[in-house]
């Protein structure tokens, strides 16, 4: 499959807690994304990771990236309702201009 | 315009029919990219254009799709003989320029189709 991984599939957590999702890719890449996605239409940027960055900070979101496992992580602090949604790692393979969406992690958050 | 515009937002189809998805992306993007999401699924990459020309068309699942995009802009995806298989959400993104290495996209709301 081209597609990455992601775990969980989905989270459920109260308001206030924060939330992890971790994401697997298959191939060197340029850099790691962060998307969202509400009601399965429209996907909106979070945030975005160089492949010499370990670690990106934006507001209430923590990203890591860790290039020898293929991995990255996304951190959402002090959640709130209105973080419900999908979110998405995709990962710009090297050399290349496709970007490779992971299966995604349903978060919801209960207020 | 401000954001990537798709139109229709919504197709129902009958099954063998021809559809057309279209696409409208921010103004002066030069990357275009078709994605196809399956019900509570992940992403799966059709087709990227760099410009009119579309460097990669492995992603396209059947030669009943094509894609085309005009002028560096507008582009149209085309599912010939539908399937009930072809019913998702198809997106549509742009970004900014042929160098792609730290290019976010821009999606537009997609197009559900539903192929009865």
């Amino acid at each position: 499959s081209q597609q990455g991984e992601e775990d969980p599939q989905a989270l459920s957590i109260q308001e206030g807690e924060n939330a992890t999702m971790n994401c697997s890719y298959k191939t060197s890449i340029n850099n790691l994304q962060w998307y969202r996605q509400n009601s399965g239409r429209g996907l909106v940027h979070l945030i975005l990771i160089r492949s010499n960055e370990r670690e990106k900070h934006s507001g209430r979101l923590r990203v890591t990236l860790d290039t020898s496992k293929k991995s990255s992580s996304l951190l959402i602090t002090a959640s709130r309702a209105a973080d419900t949604a999908s979110y998405f790692c995709a990962a710009l393979s090297s050399g290349t201009y496709k970007y490779i969406f992971g299966t995604g992690t349903r978060l919801k958050v209960l207020a | 315009g401000a954001g990537v515009s798709q139109s229709p937002s919504n197709k129902v189809t009958e099954k063998g029919k021809d559809v057309e998805l279209r696409c409208d992306p921010i103004s002066g993007h030069t990357a275009l990219y078709w994605y196809r999401q399956s019900l509570g699924q992940g992403l799966e990459f059709l087709i990227y254009f760099q410009g009119n020309s579309a460097p990669d068309k492995s992603g396209l699942p059947s030669d009943r799709f094509s894609a085309e995009r005009t002028g560096g802009s507008v582009s149209t995806l085309t599912i010939q003989r539908t399937q009930q298989e072809d019913s998702a959400v198809y997106l549509c993104a742009s970004s900014g320029s042929s160098g792609f290495a730290n290019e976010k996209l821009f999606f537009g709301s997609g197009t559900q189709l539903s192929v009865l």
